[in-house]
C-alpha cells in the first residue's frame, strides 16, 4: 500500500520565518507533487517534481521554494513566511506510467502568525 | 481561470438514494479525469477514474460519466451511505512530459442523512 508520509500535522510558525515542510514516499515513485488547499479555492499545485534535482513551477509559486535530493522526500519551503501563506498543505506522489492516480499525505495545517 | 469546476459547494442526499456530483472543465486538452474523497483531517484519497477515450466507468457503487462534447463530467453513488458523507474533488489531467499534472475542482462537500 503507498505511503505518503508528512512530516508534521499542525505547524505553527511567525511571519518572516524560513519554513520548511517534509514529505516522504515509500513507492519508488518518480513524480511529487505539492498543493495547498484553501476553503472555496480547492487544491491549487505549488510545485512538482519529475526526478531528482527536478522541479517545476505549479500555479502558485511564489513564496515558494522545493528540493528534491533525493527520490522518496520533497521538501516544500516558504523562504519568509507570510500569515497568506497559512493553509493545509498536501503532498502526493505518483508513478510516471500515465494514468495513474496520485496518493495523498494527511496534509500539514500550517498556521502563520 | 477556474479550468476546472464544480458549481455545487454543497449537496445533501437521503441515505439509499442516488447522490450525483457534477464537475464542468474548460481545456480541450484534458484527456483523463479523477474523482478524489477527503474526509476532515485527512489526505484525499482516489475514487475513481475515466480515460477521455470512453464516456463511463464504473466500480461499485461508484460510476463517472463523461461527456466531452459538453465538457461535463459526473460522479454517480448509489445507493449513498452515511460513510460517503466527505467533500469529492474532481480533477483533470493534461497529459504532458508523463507528470501527470493535476487540475483540480473546489469540491464539493457531500452530507448523506439517515
Amino acid at each position: 500500500d503507498v505511503k505518503v508520509t508528512q512530516s508534521s500535522r499542525y505547524l505553527v510558525k511567525r511571519t518572516g520565518e524560513k519554513v520548511f515542510l517534509e514529505c516522504v514516499q515509500d513507492m519508488d515513485h518518480e513524480n511529487m507533487f505539492w498543493y495547498r488547499q484553501d476553503p472555496g479555492l480547492g487544491l491549487r499545485l505549488i510545485y512538482f517534481s519529475y526526478d531528482v534535482k527536478m522541479k517545476e513551477k505549479g500555479d502558485i509559486p511564489e513564496g515558494y521554494s522545493v528540493s528534491r535530493e533525493k527520490k522518496e522526500r520533497f521538501s516544500l519551503i516558504l523562504e519568509s513566511a507570510s500569515t497568506n501563506q497559512t493553509s493545509m498543505y498536501l503532498c502526493a506522489s505518483s508513478p510516471v506510467e500515465g494514468n495513474q492516480p496520485q496518493h495523498f499525505g494527511d496534509g500539514t495545517r500550517l498556521s502563520i502568525l | 481561470d477556474q479550468q476546472v469546476k464544480q458549481n455545487s459547494p454543497s449537496l445533501s442526499v437521503q441515505e439509499g438514494r442516488i447522490s450525483i456530483l457534477n464537475c464542468d472543465y474548460t481545456n480541450s486538452m484534458f484527456d483523463y479525469f479523477l474523482w478524489y474523497k477527503k474526509y476532515p483531517a485527512e489526505g484525499p484519497t482516489f475514487l475513481i477514474s475515466i480515460s477521455s477515450i470512453k464516456d463511463k466507468n464504473e466500480d461499485g457503487r461508484f460510476t463517472v460519466f463523461l461527456n466531452k462534447s459538453a465538457k461535463h463530467l459526473s460522479l454517480h453513488i448509489v445507493p449513498s451511505q452515511p460513510g460517503d458523507s466527505a467533500v469529492y474533488f474532481c480533477a483533470a489531467v493534461e497529459q504532458t512530459l508523463g507528470n501527470e499534472k493535476l487540475t483540480f475542482g473546489t469540491g464539493t462537500r457531500l452530507t448523506i442523512i439517515p
